[in-house]
Order: C-alpha cells, then structure tokens, then sequence
C-alpha cells in the first residue's frame, strides 16, 4: 500500500521496559511527525523530522522518549523505562514539505504499559 | 483555555438529520483542518481550508478568518457517518497540527 504504515499496532509492555515504535510514511514525504493521543483527548504533537533532523522536538514529554529518522524515511520512535502513563495511542503522520500539505496519518500504535 | 476548542463533545443525531459542528481557534494559522477517525482506525483528512468554504458529497466546511471559527456540515446525516470529527490548525515553520479535543458523532438509524 502507499498510506503509512506504523508498527506494531499493539504493544503491550510492563513497566520499567523499552519500547520502540515504528513509522514507515509515503514514498516522497520529507515531512513526519509523531503524536500521542491519550483516551478520550486530541492528540499531541510530540516531535516533528524534516528528513533526517529532528526540527522540533518540543513535545517530547521527558527524557525517557526518544526518535531517529537516520535516512530520511522509516522513524522509530524509543522510549525507555516505560511508565503507565505513556499508555496512549502513538500517531504518525506524514506530508509533503510546506505551508497548507495535507498530512496523512498511520493506523497508530496502542501502547499499553502494564 | 485550549488553542483549538470543538463544540460539541458529544452529538447524537438521528439520519437524515443537518449536522453542525463547531471549531474556534486562538492561535494564528496557516490551515485549519477537519479530520475523521473511526474506533480503532486511523485518522483521515476531510477538508484543509484557509479560507472560504469546501464542499465534499454530504459535507461541507466553512472557515471565518477574521472571527477564529470554523464550522462542519453533515448533511442527509447516516450511521455511517458516525465517527470522532477533529478539528485542527497548523502554522508556522514546522506546520505541525494543534488539535481540538473532537466530537463524537452518533448517527442513529
């Protein structure tokens, strides 16, 4: 398929464990982001790749979260020591560069931290 | 006080019935967005406008730049359409998305 594919689409994990989350976004896509959406919320921006870099991570909620984009496509999204509270829905959204793109978005991840 | 509030949470409609649903925003813009996410899927774009208003089959969205405020119509309503409808803007150097909370539309037969 050409959507964006993430994987797994379940995790379960005990706490105190390490978790990674990946991203595949659409053939051409300069542009990821990652977003958490926590049960009955909107989502929430966590950090956003322009190619490679990480341009903003600004809503990476601590430390223990962590992601890579090495070559500019796939992302993986780490996260160490996994607390309950980073149970949540992890979003992936994908875009051409520019103002006014449409984003495309994933299936998501559902982490559950027990 | 969120930067992207929808209005209402919760909506239960029977078919066939006009749908509105409401966005305000505080922040400056590029885009507003409205997106569509079924239980358990992924999240899907409906509309991206900056200004004016769009209309696709059953739905249309109208954005007033000057007011913050943009609105969602269903209309000829089905269950089908039952879904979380998001709102969303993005702006500034990384467009990244800022979203509303969501309605939860129920579309009873």
């Amino acid at each position: 398929g050409a959507g964006v594919s993430q994987t797994p689409s379940n995790k379960v994990t005990e706490k105190g464990k390490y978790v990674e989350l990946r991203c595949d976004p659409i053939s051409g896509h300069t542009a990821l982001y990652w977003y958490r959406q926590s049960l009955g919320q909107g989502p929430e921006f966590l950090i956003y790749f322009q190619g490679t870099g990480a341009a903003d991570d600004s809503g990476l909620p601590n430390d223990r979260f962590f992601a890579v984009r090495p070559e500019g496509s796939v992302s993986t999204l780490k996260i160490q020591r996994t607390e309950r509270g980073d149970s949540a829905v992890y979003l992936c959204a994908s875009s051409l560069m520019g103002p006014n793109t449409e984003a495309f978005f994933g299936q998501g991840t559902r982490l559950t931290v027990v | 006080k969120n930067e992207v509030e929808q209005s209402p949470q919760n909506l239960t409609a029977q078919e066939g019935e006009f749908i509105t649903i409401n966005c305000s925003y505080s922040v400056g813009i590029s885009a507003l967005h409205w997106l569509q996410q079924h239980p358990g899927g992924g999240i899907v774009s409906l509309f991206m406008l900056s200004s004016g208003k769009k209309k696709h089959g059953r739905l249309i969205a109208t954005i007033n730049i000057q007011e913050k405020h943009s609105s969602l119509h269903i209309t000829a309503s089905h269950p089908r359409d039952s879904a979380v409808y998001i709102c969303a803007v993005s702006g500034g150097a990384t467009n990244k998305l800022i979203f509303g909370t969501g309605t939860l539309l129920a579309v009873q037969p």
